[in-house]
């Protein structure tokens, strides 16, 4: 498998709570994105980074805050949890080839 | 504002058959497109893909075919067969872009 890995698997969290996403690989890429995926609208891209300290929105980026300080950890943070951010969280990094490689998902319940 | 859309969110297939999944975009400028396959449980991962200068591409079962006048793209599985049931992601880029634009999703199931 491609070396990228999403921490937690699961997470159940209250509503205004902050919560943190990371996602790591071990392919030294470029570019690491994050997406969410909810029935109906398939996969809908939050955020990107095409490098260290460098990051840009995607089309669903309120409420949403990424930091990249290091090559391989891209973390996703909900500042305050809503309800409408239950869905499963997506990373995905690009190889040379233009392929994406995506990782196991998040599945994050706000209650 | 939808510019990659998958109209039909499922489809069922009998083993052995063809399957045919669609995809219409609207954004002329996209030029390069892929499939993705997804179980439940993990990651998409990826399938097939087709750049714009060309209307075909086969690999093995999977054939993706590009109409670009129709803004149209279709996946042919031939023979489905069981472990071909997931849902099927359609995505497009514009070549050099950062960012993958995908569809909704067709939940594909093969009948035995």
């Amino acid at each position: 498998d491609a070396g990228i890995t999403q921490s937690p698997r699961h997470k159940v969290t209250e509503t205004g709570t902050p919560v943190t996403l990371r996602c790591h690989q071990t392919e030294n890429h470029r570019y690491m994105y994050w997406y969410r995926q909810d029935p109906g609208h398939g996969l809908r891209l939050i955020h990107y980074s095409y490098g260290v300290k460098d990051t840009d929105k995607g089309e669903v980026s309120d409420g949403y805050s990424v930091s990249r300080s290091k090559t391989e950890d891209f973390l996703l943070t909900l500042e305050s949890a809503t309800s409408s951010q239950t869905s499963v969280y997506f990373c995905a990094i690009r190889g040379l080839d233009y392929g994406y490689t995506f990782g196991s998902g998040t599945r994050l319940t706000v209650v | 504002d939808q510019q990659v859309k998958q109209n039909s969110p499922s489809l069922s297939v009998q083993e052995g058959r063809i399957s045919i999944l669609n995809c219409d975009y609207t954004n002329s400028m996209f030029d390069y497109f892929l499939w993705y396959k997804k179980y439940p449980a993990e990651g998409p991962t990826f399938l097939i893909s087709i750049s714009s200068i060309k209307d075909k591409n086969e690999d093995g079962r999977f054939t993706v075919f590009l109409n670009k006048s129709a803004k149209h793209l279709s996946l042919h599985i031939v023979p489905s067969q069981p472990g071909d049931s997931a849902v099927y992601f359609c995505a497009a880029s514009v070549e050099g872009a950062q960012k993958l634009v995908f569809g909704q999703g067709t939940r594909l199931t093969i009948n035995p």
